[in-house]
Parts: C-alpha cells; sequence; structure tokens
C-alpha cells in the first residue's frame, strides 16, 4: 500500500503544551499536506509544503519535510483544548490524487 | 477555496438497500474524488468523479458497486448500492482546483443495520 504511516497513531497532552506528529511515506511527492478532523466530519485543510520546501510556518503550527528521509512532521506549539482532533497527512504523488496517512489522534486536556 | 455541501449528513440504513449521496460544490471544479472513512481509520480514495466521462474507480472499488454522476461541474453524487454493515463509513466528497489544496464536505455519516 502507498498510505502513508503516522505515529503517534494517538497523542495526549496538558494544554500550553507542544504536540508533535510525524508522518512518513514511500514514494516521490510533489507536496505534501496536513489536515485536521474534528470527530469524524470533513477535512480542514491546514499547510500544504512543496518539495523543494523544508520548513514552514502558520500561525501555532510548523511543518517541516525531509524528502530524503520521506517524512514529515507537524508541529502545534501552545496548544489549546480546541486543538483536540485527528490529524492526517496527505501526499500528492501525481495523478491528481492523495493520499492519506494513518492519522494522529490528538487530545489536549484542559 | 471552494465550499462543498454535502447530503445527507447522516442516514440509517437497512441490510441490501441504496443510497444516493449529493456534493455540490459552489463553483466550477473539473476534478471531484470521493471517499471512504471507515470508522477509526484513515481515508481512502474509491473514485475520481470527471464530468463528461466515466469516474476512474481505484483498486477494490467497482462501478457496480459505487457508481457515481457528474452531471455538470458542480455536482456529483455516489450510490453506495445494495449495503451491508461492511459498508457503514463516513463518505466524504473533496474537489481539487488547479493547484490549490483539496477541500471536503463534512462528510456523509453512513450505518447498515
Amino acid at each position: 500500500s502507498q498510505q502513508g504511516e503516522e505515529d503517534p497513531q494517538a497523542l495526549s497532552i496538558q494544554e500550553g503544551e507542544n504536540a508533535t506528529m510525524n508522518c512518513s511515506y514511500k514514494t516521490s511527492i510533489n507536496n505534501l499536506q496536513w489536515y485536521r478532523q474534528n470527530s469524524g466530519r470533513g477535512l480542514v485543510h491546514l499547510i500544504l509544503i512543496r518539495s523543494n520546501e523544508r520548513e514552514k510556518h502558520s500561525g501555532r503550527l510548523r511543518v517541516t519535510l525531509d524528502t530524503s528521509k520521506k517524512s514529515s512532521s507537524l508541529l502545534i506549539t501552545a496548544s489549546r483544548a480546541a486543538d483536540t482532533a485527528s490529524y492526517f497527512c496527505a501526499t500528492d504523488a501525481g495523478a491528481y490524487k492523495y493520499i492519506f496517512g494513518t492519522g494522529t489522534r490528538l487530545k489536549v486536556l484542559a | 477555496s471552494a465550499v462543498i455541501s454535502q447530503k445527507p449528513s447522516r442516514d440509517i440504513c437497512q441490510r441490501g438497500t441504496s443510497l444516493t449521496i449529493q456534493c455540490q460544490v459552489d463553483s466550477q471544479v473539473t476534478m471531484m474524488f470521493w471517499y471512504r472513512q471507515q470508522p477509526g481509520q484513515s481515508l481512502t480514495l474509491i473514485a475520481t468523479a470527471n464530468q463528461g466521462s466515466e469516474a476512474t474507480y481505484e483498486s477494490g472499488f467497482v462501478i457496480d458497486k459505487f457508481p457515481i454522476s457528474r452531471p455538470n461541474l458542480t455536482f456529483s453524487t455516489l450510490t453506495v448500492s445494495n449495503m451491508s454493515p461492511e459498508d457503514s463509513s463516513i463518505y466524504l466528497c473533496s474537489v481539487r482546483v488547479s493547484n490549490q489544496p483539496q477541500h471536503f464536505g463534512d462528510g456523509t455519516r453512513l450505518s447498515i443495520l
């Protein structure tokens, strides 16, 4: 399967702490995206990083990409209870399709 | 970014019946996608719905089970046919506009009794 793997599968932290999630993938990519899903609803796009970029920031989010290791990480700083959700990476390997990772379930405790 | 409306938001169906899910976009898009998300799992692409041509199905998914229509550039339907409890999932419509990120509808949560 081309599906990416994310770790950890589940993460529980206290409000104010940082949360780091990792994504590994198998094929060469054009870009990689991170999405958030709240409680079984639709996915919300968070950030896109292209294959020629190494790091990208958006508010409290920081994404890194290491194409040599075929991996990416998502860091959420100063987490809030509202950040509780599942987070997925998705890789664009061409053919207009995205392959989604297995996801990390984040729980932020107030 | 595109706004996607998906109907119904949830349904409970009897085994052996079929359900059609609708996806409406507020702008014209070339590519629409249908995903399935089984309980506690990630998203799996069912098919790509192209306007004016037949949908392209991924391995493990067939047209008889998941017929798709794409009558115009703003609308698509996915039918889940002859449902069984294994079809209980969230079904998500998604669109992609040129080099923009994929956008998703809120999904249809389907339970089969």
